[in-house]
């Protein structure tokens, strides 16, 4: 069975470009997780999905993120405009539900450099 | 707030000796999970072991275990007869009622002297 699928696996644009960062889940789960890794404040949450409904985005840093679930097996995290401070590994995971004891599996990540 | 904390930012041990890492969480619930994560230079993240809070029973995965001190609020990994490729950044991590998300360490970065 594969897991969790990222695209692109490394971006590299110039501030102020737009950036779209890809994710397909395990398929059955119904929990999707965006996450970002930076070594300033190390993993964070974003925003998370069950049922393709967004229920928690407070971890979204401004209003230039933006994450959409238009599918069970499909979810992008949006950066508009991006900036060199948004530089980072973003990470997506899934889980089968959303309750304490499902382990959430993690994708490769997307290595992301803005310039 | 929930945290949770690892206190050692770097560890090395030597090829098939056993090696403790160590990690701190701070929480007034009492229903929560205990994850232990795994993220070798590839910077995929690797589940390694899981501990529930209800469990007096310390988890065991092989070569892996944990010690779980709940008073303590203590959940320690060891690495047994520890190989090459146990090296990466281990995270610690907790999953609380309510917040329904992962909350991690800061890491501790694990090398492996051949």
């Amino acid at each position: 069975d594969a897991g969790v699928i990222q695209s692109p696996r490394h971006e590299v644009t110039e501030m102020g470009q737009e950036v779209t960062l890809r994710c397909k889940p395990i398929s059955g789960h119904n929990s999707l997780f965006w996450y970002r890794q930076t070594m300033m404040r190390g993993l964070e949450l974003l925003i998370y999905f069950n049922n393709n409904v967004p229920i928690d985005d407070s971890g979204m840093p401004e209003d230039r993120f933006s994450a959409k679930m238009p599918n069970a097996s499909f979810s992008t995290l949006k950066i508009q405009p991006s900036e060199p401070r948004d530089s980072a590994v973003y990470f997506c995971a899934s889980s089968f539900g959303i309750n304490l004891q499902e382990t959430q599996y993690f994708g490769p990540g997307t290595r992301l450099l803005v310039l | 707030a929930q945290t949770v904390t690892q206190s050692q930012p770097e560890m090395s041990v030597q090829e098939a000796e056993t090696v403790t890492l160590s990690c701190t969480y701070d929480t007034s619930e009492s229903d929560y999970y205990l994850f232990w994560y795994k993220q070798p230079p590839s910077r995929q993240m690797i589940l390694v072991i899981r501990q529930e809070a209800y469990k007096q029973q310390n988890a065991t995965e092989n070569r892996f275990s944990v010690n779980f001190q709940k008073a303590a609020k203590s959940f320690s990994l060891k690495i047994s007869d520890s190989q090459l490729g146990d090296a990466a950044m281990y995270f610690c991590a907790c999953s609380i009622q309510g917040a329904q998300k992962l909350v991690f360490g800061q890491g501790t970065r694990l090398t492996i002297n051949p």
